[in-house]
Formats: structure tokens, C-alpha cells, sequence
């Protein structure tokens, strides 16, 4: 197994909080996403990072910002987090297209905004 | 944009019959394709791959291969276990990149 660990695994906050979910990797892999998931929508990019404060961002980005201050950490930051952001949160590292171009999933965060 | 269409389920099936789910892809140049599988409580785990036109990516008994002229990735699979029931997704990651586009994924139950 790939060496990823998402914490918290299961979060439930209020309307208005926010909230920080961590991503660590062991694998020292150069890139590494955050993906929601919801019914019907499949997976969708939030954000990534392809090296130690360079991101960039996904298809869905507003209301998410992220940080990575270390090769084996990614953060996910809700500033102030709404209903809509109800899901399941992913986090997936790649060595990159010079090798196979395969993402290794984390097993999820689920988050639930009342 | 770039976009993946996969049929949706749930795919009910009983065991040993015959396994088919349709991908088509919306991409510019030549993506690489992907199906991935994700079983209950679990994240996503790759399952086979094609890089370039008439590719077979092939594992655990299932089969896809890349057809660009009708630009396609139909996943199969002649003989199905209680055990494959899980949501397939198929995916895209475009050559000059390495981001994965997903289609909505498709639940697959099989029944004994």
C-alpha cells in the first residue's frame, strides 16, 4: 500500500467553521492532489501541487486553499465551510508523467457541514 | 474541456455473467486512459492503463483497450465475482499533464 494517511477520517462541523484536513505521504513523491467525491459527480480536482509551495488549482477551487510546506504534507484549509462542501475528500500522490503517471489514493475524509 | 462519460449504474449482475461498462472520453491530442476501481470504504486503486491508440491494459480478468476512432475505453469482463462488485471509474490524464479527469464512475453489484 501506498504510504498515504488523511486525517481526520471523519468530520462533522458547522456552517461557518473551518476546517483543515491533512494529508501525509511517506512516499516522497514530487505531486499530490486533493479530489472530492460526490454522487453522480465522480471525482473532481480541487487542488494540487506538483513540489514544496507550488500548487495550483483544480476544477473546483472556490471556497478550498491549500499548503505545502513539506514534500510529505498537504493541507486542505475551508475557510468558513458551507453545506455544498459536504463530501468525501481524497488525497492522491503521483510520481509524476516521467513515471507511469498512476495516482495512489488515500482512503477519504468524509465531512459533514450542518 | 477535457470530459469522460461513463455509463451509469448500478450495474446489477449475477455471478460469472458478462461484464460491460462504457467509457468515452472529449480530450484534444492523445490522453492516456485509465479505469480505476474503488471497493466499499476504501479510496481508489488503479486497475489497468492504455497509453496510446489499440492499447489492451489488462488485470484481475478485466480487459480495456483504446480505440481513438471512437474514442473509447469500454471496460470487460467475461466472468464476474461477488468480489468485483465495487464503483469503476474511468479516467484521462492528458500527455502534457499529470492530472486525472473522472467520469462519474459506475456501481457494479453482483449477486451470488
Amino acid at each position: 500500500d501506498a504510504g498515504i494517511t488523511q486525517s481526520p477520517r471523519h468530520k462533522v462541523t458547522e456552517t461557518g467553521t473551518p476546517v483543515t484536513l491533512r494529508c501525509h505521504q511517506t512516499e516522497n513523491h514530487r505531486y499530490m492532489y486533493w479530489y472530492r467525491q460526490d454522487p453522480g459527480h465522480g471525482l473532481r480536482l480541487i487542488h494540487y501541487s506538483y513540489g514544496v509551495k507550488d500548487t495550483d488549482k483544480g476544477e473546483v477551487s472556490d471556497g478550498y486553499s491549500v499548503s505545502r510546506s513539506k514534500t510529505e504534507d498537504f493541507l486542505l484549509t475551508l475557510e468558513s465551510a458551507t453545506s455544498s462542501q459536504t463530501s468525501v475528500y481524497f488525497c492522491a500522490i503521483s510520481e509524476g508523467a516521467v513515471a507511469t503517471g498512476e495516482l495512489f489514493f488515500g482512503e477519504g475524509s468524509r465531512l459533514t457541514v450542518l | 474541456g477535457d470530459s469522460v462519460t461513463q455509463m451509469e449504474g448500478p450495474v446489477t449482475l449475477s455471478e460469472e455473467a458478462f461484464l460491460t461498462i462504457n467509457c468515452t472520453y472529449t480530450a484534444t491530442g492523445y490522453p492516456s486512459l485509465f479505469w480505476y476501481v474503488q471497493y466499499p470504504g476504501e479510496g481508489l486503486q488503479l486497475l489497468l492503463k492504455a497509453t496510446k491508440a489499440d492499447d489492451k491494459g489488462s488485470n484481475k480478468g478485466f480487459e480495456a483497450t483504446y480505440r481513438k476512432e471512437t474514442t473509447s475505453f469500454h471496460l470487460e469482463k467475461g466472468s464476474v465475482q461477488v468480489s468485483d462488485s465495487a464503483v469503476y471509474f474511468c479516467a484521462l490524464r492528458k500527455a502534457a499533464g499529470n492530472k486525472l479527469t473522472f467520469g462519474g464512475g459506475t456501481r457494479v453489484l453482483v449477486k451470488p
